[in-house]
């Protein structure tokens, strides 16, 4: 039973690229949130995703979007990529059918470097 | 606002003794609690959750857990530690329960466990 995968591990950019960043989720999962985890902080939430749209977001600007997609993998988009968006960004899957007492699954994160 | 709190960014213990990462909580309604880890260059793995009932929360690899309402903490706990228990630690409440899809988490800072041999 996979687990949450994310691609790529790594990837490096340059001030004012775009970048996507891709997440499945768990088997069985259909809601994927992400979150951002700059060096040294805890992981802050970015937005989340069910049924194919963006249900909560957090405070982050509109160079952030998303997509999900029918087989409830998603993506994660950043435009104009600045010097502070370096961070590991995490994917995480949970079921709607469980309730939200249940914990969400966590990938390995894409590492995002930006030059 | 909501938010939690890890008041410590470092905890050092020696292998065998017991250990105790803090976490406090300032949130609206019944929050449900988390413990995550977080090993090098890898995602959180769930250690253990708080949703209601007994206070004392058993979780993976011997860790438990505290709820006091009273003093809005979920204070992370074990008996005797081990080298391979070093990690970073992340306290976590999800807001807005009942509906997963439209829940979030808050993590805290996140504090940074060493156990010396």
């Amino acid at each position: 039973d996979a687990g949450v995968t994310q691609s790529p591990t790594h990837l490096i950019k340059t001030r004012g690229q775009q970048v996507t960043l891709r997440c499945s989720p768990k088997s069985g999962h259909d809601t994927v949130s992400w979150y951002q985890q700059a060096l040294g902080q805890g992981p802050q939430f970015i937005f989340q995703y069910y049924e194919e749209e963006e249900r909560q977001r957090g405070n982050f600007p509109d160079r952030f979007s998303g997509h999900q997609f029918p087989n409830y993998s998603s993506e994660l988009n950043v435009n104009a990529l600045l010097l502070g968006d370096s961070a590991l960004y995490l994917c995480a899957s949970s079921s709607s059918q469980t309730g939200s007492n249940q914990p969400q699954h966590f990938g390995d994160g894409t590492r995002l470097s930006i030059l | 606002a909501q938010s939690v709190a890890q008041p410590e960014d470092q905890v050092n213990v020696a292998e065998g003794n017991p250990l105790t990462v803090k976490c406090t909580y300032s949130v609206s309604g019944n929050p449900y609690l988390f413990w995550y880890v977080q090993y090098p260059n890898r995602g959180l793995q769930f250690l253990l959750k708080y949703i209601t009932g007994d206070n004392l929360v058993k979780g993976s690899y011997g860790f438990e857990a505290e709820f006091n309402k009273s003093q809005t903490s979920f204070h992370l706990k074990k008996p005797s530690a081990l080298v391979s228990d070093s990690a970073l630690y992340f306290c976590a409440v999800r807001l807005t329960p009942g509906y997963s899809s439209a829940s979030k988490i808050i993590f805290g800072s996140g504090t940074r466990l060493s156990i010396r041999p």
